[in-house]
C-alpha cells in the first residue's frame, strides 16, 4: 500500500530552527516533494529530492534517505509568515506524475 | 493570468444535485491534475490529463465523478448526485510535461454539500 506519515502539528519560536519529518512506504519511488500551504490558499512548491542527501535553498533545506524511506524539511531563521501547513508528497512509479500526499504538518511560529 | 485559476471559489449545493468545477491551467502546460482535499486530510489524487493521451482516472472515487479536458486548455470536473462526503476542497494543478518536477496549483474550489 501507500503510506506517508508526518506529524500533525508543530510549534516553534520565531528565529529558531525547526525540522519536519516525513516517512513513506510507497510502491515505487520517483522523487519526494515538499509543498507549503497557507490556510485557504493553494500549495506552493518548496523542494524536490530524488537522490539521497541534502538540498539547500535559502532558509529551507530538504533531506532524503531512500533506503530509510525518510525525508525532512529544515526551516531556519523562522519567521511568522512561515506559519503554514507543510505537505510531504511522493511521486510513485508509473506513467503519470501523480503525487501521493501525507496529511500535512501544521506549523505555528510563535513570537 | 499567470497562474492556475479555478471557478467557482466556493460552491454550496444540496445533496443529490450535480456540480461542475472548472480549471484553467497555465498556458502551455500540457499536464493537468485534479486533487481532492478533505478537512484535516492530505491531498488525494483524482485524475490526470496529458495532451491527447487517455487520462489516468485511477483516483476517481466512484462513477459519479468524471472529468473532461479540451485539448491542452480548460478542464471541468463533474460530480453527479452529490453526497455529503463529497464536501472538500478540489484542487487543480498543471505542469509543463508529465515528468516535470513542479506542479503549479490553483486556489481550489471549496464544495459544501448540505
Amino acid at each position: 500500500g501507500q503510506n506517508i506519515d508526518q506529524p500533525t502539528e508543530m510549534t516553534a519560536t520565531e528565529g529558531a530552527i525547526v525540522q519536519i519529518n516525513c516517512t513513506y512506504q510507497t510502491s515505487g519511488f520517483n522523487g519526494l516533494f515538499w509543498y507549503q500551504q497557507h490556510a485557504g490558499e493553494a500549495p506552493t512548491f518548496l523542494s524536490y529530492n530524488v537522490l539521497d542527501g541534502l538540498e539547500e535553498k535559502g532558509r529551507f533545506s530538504s533531506f532524503l534517505s531512500r533506503s530509510k524511506g525518510y525525508s525532512y524539511l529544515l526551516l531556519k531563521e523562522l519567521q511568522m509568515k512561515d506559519s503554514a501547513s507543510y505537505l510531504c508528497a511522493v511521486r510513485g512509479s508509473g506513467a503519470t506524475n501523480k503525487l501521493i500526499f501525507g496529511t500535512g504538518t501544521l506549523l505555528a511560529v510563535q513570537p | 493570468g499567470a497562474g492556475v485559476s479555478q471557478s467557482p471559489s466556493n460552491k454550496v449545493t444540496e445533496k443529490g444535485k450535480d456540480v461542475e468545477l472548472r480549471c484553467d491551467p497555465i498556458s502551455g502546460h500540457t499536464a493537468l491534475y485534479w486533487y481532492r482535499q478533505r478537512l484535516g486530510q492530505g491531498l488525494e489524487f483524482l485524475i490526470y490529463f496529458q495532451g491527447n493521451s487517455a487520462p489516468d482516472k485511477s483516483g476517481l472515487p466512484s462513477d459519479r465523478f468524471s472529468a473532461e479536458r479540451t485539448g491542452e486548455s480548460v478542464s471541468t470536473l463533474t460530480i453527479q448526485r452529490t453526497q455529503q462526503e463529497d464536501s472538500a476542497v478540489y484542487l487543480c494543478a498543471s505542469s509543463f510535461q508529465t515528468f516535470n518536477n513542479e506542479q503549479f496549483f490553483g486556489p481550489g474550489t471549496r464544495l459544501t454539500v448540505l
